[in-house]
């Protein structure tokens, strides 16, 4: 089954405590991005992946890292969390960057006390 | 720069009421749209899309047309059922490589 999964789907952490959220897509997507979803605003690009190795800031890139080290995976950082992070992500991929509709997982939801 | 804007919700209806959402975008070039519904506690899915002016872009009794004289998208549906009831996202995409820009969302509710 194609799909795009995430990891972990809920957290609860504390500020400045390092986490990772995994992002793995099994259809050999080669673009894949990171986006945050705050009420009224809908849903807000954090950071992009055109292929392996390439990664690029979104709109609102401040406080997160990426990275792209292998085709399937696009795990997203927060080195040091803070509340105003607190959210709910979802990753998403498509075949290629163009106007291809995308794939989302089923989203990771993070507090951040 | 691009933008998309929905109409506010909730939309409160009762089960075969007819459904429109609102959605309208600023944006250079030519871009696709698209309506994405959200289920509660799942992922965003593609509903419909529309590449290009005068497209017409459905699925499950949803339709959507790219109205460039307008810059508009509404989504429709003749008959809502109880199971519609989720977010719909409008959505613009394409000319910033694969960034889609996203309306606000407008939550609908469908009672029996």
């Amino acid at each position: 089954e194609a799909q795009v999964t995430q990891n972990p789907r809920y957290l609860i952490t504390v500020t400045g405590k390092k986490l990772t959220v995994t992002c793995s897509q099994n259809m050999n997507h080669e673009y894949m991005s990171w986006y945050r979803q705050d009420p009224g605003l809908g849903l807000r690009q954090i950071y992009y992946s055109m292929n392996v190795e390439v990664t690029d800031k979104g709109d609102v890139p401040e406080g997160y890292k990426v990275s792209r080290k292998e085709k399937r995976n696009f795990p997203l950082i927060l080195e040091s969390p803070s509340p105003n992070q607190t959210s709910l992500y979802f990753c998403a991929s498509s075949l290629s960057h163009g106007p291809q509709p995308q794939h989302f997982g089923d989203g990771t939801r993070l507090s951040i006390l | 720069g691009n933008s998309v804007t929905q109409m506010e919700g909730p939309v409160t209806l009762s089960e075969e009421a007819f459904l429109t959402i609102n959605c309208t975008y600023t944006a250079t070039g030519y871009p696709s749209l698209f309506w994405y519904v959200q289920y509660p506690g799942e992922g965003l899915q593609l509903l419909l899309k529309a590449t290009k002016a005068d497209d017409k872009g459905s699925n499950k009794g949803f339709e959507a047309t790219y109205r460039k004289e307008t810059t508009s998208f509404h989504l429709e549906k003749g008959s809502v059922q109880v199971s519609d009831s989720a977010v719909y996202f409008c959505a613009l995409g394409g000319n910033q490589g694969g960034k889609l820009i996203f309306g606000q969302g407008t939550e609908l509710s469908v009672k029996p």
